[in-house]
């Protein structure tokens, strides 16, 4: 299987503050990646596919980039509704994997 | 709008089985693929199985394969996982997702429902 490895676990930040998430996997997948977030008791939320494609709907303050290996989720500004937990999945197989996630907390 | 219901989940014995359904409405549920992903508590997401939009082709994480059963009927628009054999490590809200191609095999989740709690216990 795929591994996915994000970094960091965990992020402090400040309202306004650019916040940038990395996920990097244990092999090529082109750019079969997309991105989550989570908030406490909710379901996932897609926001990035094809590692860089804007889910229709989230915010453009909303950005991916990378291909291959390494992935960057990254959050322009960061708003007071942005404080969650964030993951990353490769689709590259049918056994898609995720990433251990990242918490973006209040600074 | 899309929408995505689980129901099922519940308190159940180790060893003993649990059906859980996911009943989909807001789009043309025959034309896509279906996943059942998984999250212990406080733990990550972890992809569960995977149905194709006509029934035909799945595919089931090495931790639940051969205990695990995904089906679904288009005609209820109603996706199904079937667990056998439960463990308490298979203790998960679990949710079902649409996928954004027909096969699933390689997709990602482009709506997924609120969940459902299982959990296995003495």
């Amino acid at each position: 299987d795929i591994q996915m490895t994000q970094s960091p676990s965990t992020l402090s930040a400040s309202v306004g503050d650019r916040v940038t998430i990395t996920c990097r996997a244990s092999q090529s997948i082109s750019t079969w990646l997309a991105w989550y977030q989570q908030k406490p008791g909710k379901a996932p939320k897609l926001l990035i596919y094809k590692a860089s494609s804007l889910q229709s709907g989230v915010p453009s303050r909303f950005s991916g980039s990378g291909s291959g290996t390494e992935f960057t989720l990254t959050i322009s500004s960061l708003q007071p509704d942005d404080f969650a937990t964030y993951y990353c999945q490769q689709y590259d197989s049918y056994s898609q994997t995720f990433g251990q996630g990242t918490k973006v907390e209040i600074k | 709008q899309v929408q995505l219901v689980e129901s099922g989940g519940g308190v159940v014995q180790p060893g003993r089985s649990l059906r859980l359904s996911c009943a989909a409405s807001g789009f043309t549920f025959s034309n896509y693929g279906m996943h059942w992903v998984r999250q212990a508590p406080g733990k990550g997401l972890e992809w569960v199985a995977v149905i194709s939009f006509d029934g035909r082709t799945k595919y089931y994480a090495d931790s639940v394969e051969g205990r695990f059963t995904i089906f679904r009927d288009n005609s209820k628009n109603t996706l199904y996982l079937q667990m056998n054999s439960l463990r308490p490590e298979d203790t998960a809200v679990y949710y079902c997702a649409k996928g954004e191609g027909t096969e699933g095999a390689g997709d990602y989740f482009d709506y997924w429902g609120q969940g459902t709690l299982v959990t296995v216990s003495s």
